[in-house]
């Protein structure tokens, strides 16, 4: 059982569509992260976010938005995306950004299919 | 650079022991994880290792850890067929900001 919450699980969308996706971690967590894996690949990270602010943005396009409400909470907004934009998205925590060996707990995440 | 690479497959029968293998470049690294990713799932965190330390054990893990070259392992005693996974190492460098690195996977096949 994962302690981070994603939702949906999946998501099929056109490129002309706007949707989000979830995350959501009851470990107070001050850190939250989103990943983008592609098939039989290690994931890659795309943004970090730290007590709230955005802290790192691995040069991502901008139809994909990130966005954190509160501390518990981590979305992803997402329009006009590309075909090669399909992948599994983690969405992912930690204690801290910075802090010593302090793993990343990752949720299940949204396999999302572009049309 | 950060490169952290690992063999692409293993097979094991059921019962025996896996060694999944990990070689890094970064000697800056404090930590090493592994994570195991099933289909159509997440990753898990199995373990992780202080890079001060050469040995961890939990249960039917063990972790091994040469610093001086830089090649981490993952021992699975008594392999099940639920084990079949793929595997990722993952080394982090503390600082501002704790970034993961992964290595290619390993997927671990378990025949029963």
């Amino acid at each position: 059982d994962t302690e981070v919450t994603q939702t949906p699980k999946h998501l099929v969308m056109g490129m002309t569509n706007k949707k989000s996706l979830k995350c959501e971690q009851h470990m107070g967590h001050r850190a939250m992260y989103w990943y983008k894996q592609k098939a039989k690949k290690p994931p890659e990270l795309m943004f970090v976010y730290s007590y709230e602010k955005l802290s790192i943005n691995e040069s991502v396009p901008s139809r994909f938005s990130p966005e954190c409400p509160n501390s518990s909470l981590l979305n992803l907004h997402l329009h006009a995306l590309q075909p090669e934009d399909s992948a599994l998205y983690l969405c992912a925590s930690s204690q801290e950004a910075g802090g010593m060996g302090q793993p990343q707990h990752f949720g299940d995440g949204t396999r999302l299919s572009i049309l | 650079g950060e490169d952290v690479e690992q063999s692409l497959f293993l097979s094991v029968r059921e019962g025996d022991s896996s060694v999944i293998n990990c070689t890094y470049t970064d000697s800056s690294s404090t930590y090493l994880y592994w994570y195991k990713q099933e289909p159509g799932a997440g990753l898990q965190l199995l373990t992780y290792i202080f890079s001060n330390m050469d040995m961890k054990q939990d249960q039917r893990l063990t972790v091994l850890l040469n610093k001086k070259d830089k090649h981490l392992s993952l021992r699975i005693a008594d392999t099940q067929t639920g084990d079949s996974a793929i595997y990722f190492c993952a080394e982090s460098i503390s600082g501002g900001y704790q970034k993961v690195t992964f290595g290619t996977g390993t997927k671990l096949q378990v025949i029963p």
